[in-house]
């Protein structure tokens, strides 16, 4: 089962920043948040993850907050290329094994012009 | 970065016939590659992990003749739809575990008519 919780749908105008919230309250020490993104008829990109540290890399940046419990997929600049599904995934990473990579439903971001 | 190769990107079968989908790691070597699938508007469902030079392990409901999975290499996996029926239509993604994670194909839609 996904331990993630996100909303089903967001939208964003473009060139604004988009926030994408994710709930993982039951999050344990050793588990990272992954972030991937799916645009239609594709398979899923890898955006970003991290484990405590808010983190940025040239696709967008990801806070975590203090206890963990949530975290916030920012895409400062939207276009409307970034229209996607975004999941929000909760792993250990370097474990071999994909029965703990549940993908949840994600957010369908809807970039408008 | 890690690319992972699928191959076809779509394909058309008649019922009752055998398809092959081909998932190969560019430049990297992976031990486990990881079978997708996901039905319209829906979240991607795990079907098998392939294991390099091992029998593949297949999620809870997932006919293992059905779909007939072989790692021979280090860098190519395969699923074979047997058999193919109608409701097999979907589209089938694979993915490799690397460094930032895992990667995933591009996907293939598979329609059975």
């Amino acid at each position: 089962d996904a331990k993630t919780t996100q909303p089903p749908s967001m939208d964003c105008a473009e060139r604004r920043a988009a926030n994408l919230p994710c709930n993982h309250s039951t999050i344990s020490g050793n588990e990272y948040v992954y972030w991937y993104r799916q645009i239609h008829s594709q398979g899923p990109q890898y955006i970003i993850h991290g484990l405590k540290n808010n983190e940025t890399n040239e696709m967008a940046s990801l806070i975590i907050t203090e206890d963990r419990k949530s975290s916030t997929l920012i895409l400062p600049h939207a276009t409307l290329r970034d229209t996607a599904v975004y999941y929000c995934i909760v792993t250990w990473a370097g474990q071999t094994g994909a029965n703990n990579l549940f993908f949840g439903t994600g957010t369908r971001l809807t970039v408008i012009p | 970065g890690a690319v992972v190769s699928q191959h076809p990107s779509r394909v058309i079968c008649k019922s009752g016939t055998s398809v092959k989908i081909e998932c190969r790691s560019l430049d990297f070597q992976a031990t486990t590659m990881f079978w997708y699938r996901q039905f319209p508007k829906k979240s991607l469902m795990l079907m098998a992990t392939s294991n390099e030079g091992s029998k593949a392990t297949y999620e809870q409901g997932v006919e293992k003749d059905k779909f007939l999975i072989n790692h021979a290499s280090l860098t190519l996996s395969t699923l074979t739809v047997t058999s193919a029926h109608p409701e097999d239509s979907s589209f089938y993604i694979c993915s490799a575990q690397t460094g930032l994670g895992y990667t995933f194909g591009s996907g293939t839609r598979l329609t059975v008519v």
